[in-house]
């Protein structure tokens, strides 16, 4: 079975510019998330969707991003305009449901912005 | 908000040693799961636990989920070089909407 796939895996950006990051849950998942990870913060929780639907977004940083999810197979991660302190790791992750369920990660995808 | 306090933050030991990691919430949770992070790649489940006192093994690794449901340990026997990597505990609350809750990782090296 397909696991989350993300793309880009790598990306290098120049400041201002914009970027957008993707994201395929596991099909059949019904929550979706959407995390950072920094050697100085960890692995911290930008925003999760359920059945497409934002529940909590009081990660996102700041108004510089936005994450969206058009239909159940796809989300995106957005970040207009990127900032050096943006580089990070950002991971997608899925999970079936609620109770006695795990999450499951994609490999991530690693920005930097000089 | 909550936290999940994990410790060691880094652990370096000889290959066959080992190892023992924990983590501890203020809040009660429902779930406890352990993950592991190599170099380069995504978290990837180790063991999952969701209830009070459960003990589950996989291969070499075991975990707890503890009687309070405030903390958790995993334990390496027998540590080889390639359980080099950064693990992870995550909670789960009652009343959350299935959102986890991540400790900040314990790195382990092993020495050959």
């Amino acid at each position: 079975d397909a696991g989350v796939i993300q793309s880009p895996r790598h990306e290098v950006t120049e400041m201002g510019q914009e970027v957008t990051l993707r994201c395929k849950p596991i099909s059949g998942h019904d929550y979706l998330f959407w995390y950072r990870q920094t050697m100085m913060r960890g692995l911290e929780l930008l925003i999760y969707f359920n059945n497409n639907v934002p529940i909590d977004d009081s990660g996102m940083p700041e108004d510089r991003f936005s994450a969206k999810m058009p239909n159940a197979s796809f989300s995106t991660l957005k970040i207009q305009p990127s900032e050096p302190r943006d580089s990070a790791v950002y991971f997608c992750a899925s999970r079936p449901g609620v109770t006695g369920n795990t999450i499951y990660f994609g490999e991530g995808s690693w920005l930097t912005v000089v | 908000g909550q936290q999940l306090n994990q410790s060691p933050q880094s652990m370096f030991i000889q290959e066959g040693e080992d190892v023992s990691m924990n983590c501890t919430s203020s809040s009660i949770f429902n779930t406890w799961l352990w993950y592991k992070q190599d170099p380069g790649e995504g978290p990837v489940l180790l063991i999952a636990l969701y209830k009070a006192g459960e003990l589950t093994s996989n291969g070499r690794l075991t975990a707890q989920f503890g009687i309070t449901r405030k903390d958790s340990f995993l334990n390496i026997s027998a540590s080889i070089p390639s359980d080099v990597g950064i693990y992870f505990c995550a909670g789960q609350t009652e009343g959350s909407q299935g959102n986890l809750i991540f400790g900040k990782g314990t790195k382990l090296s092993v020495k050959p």
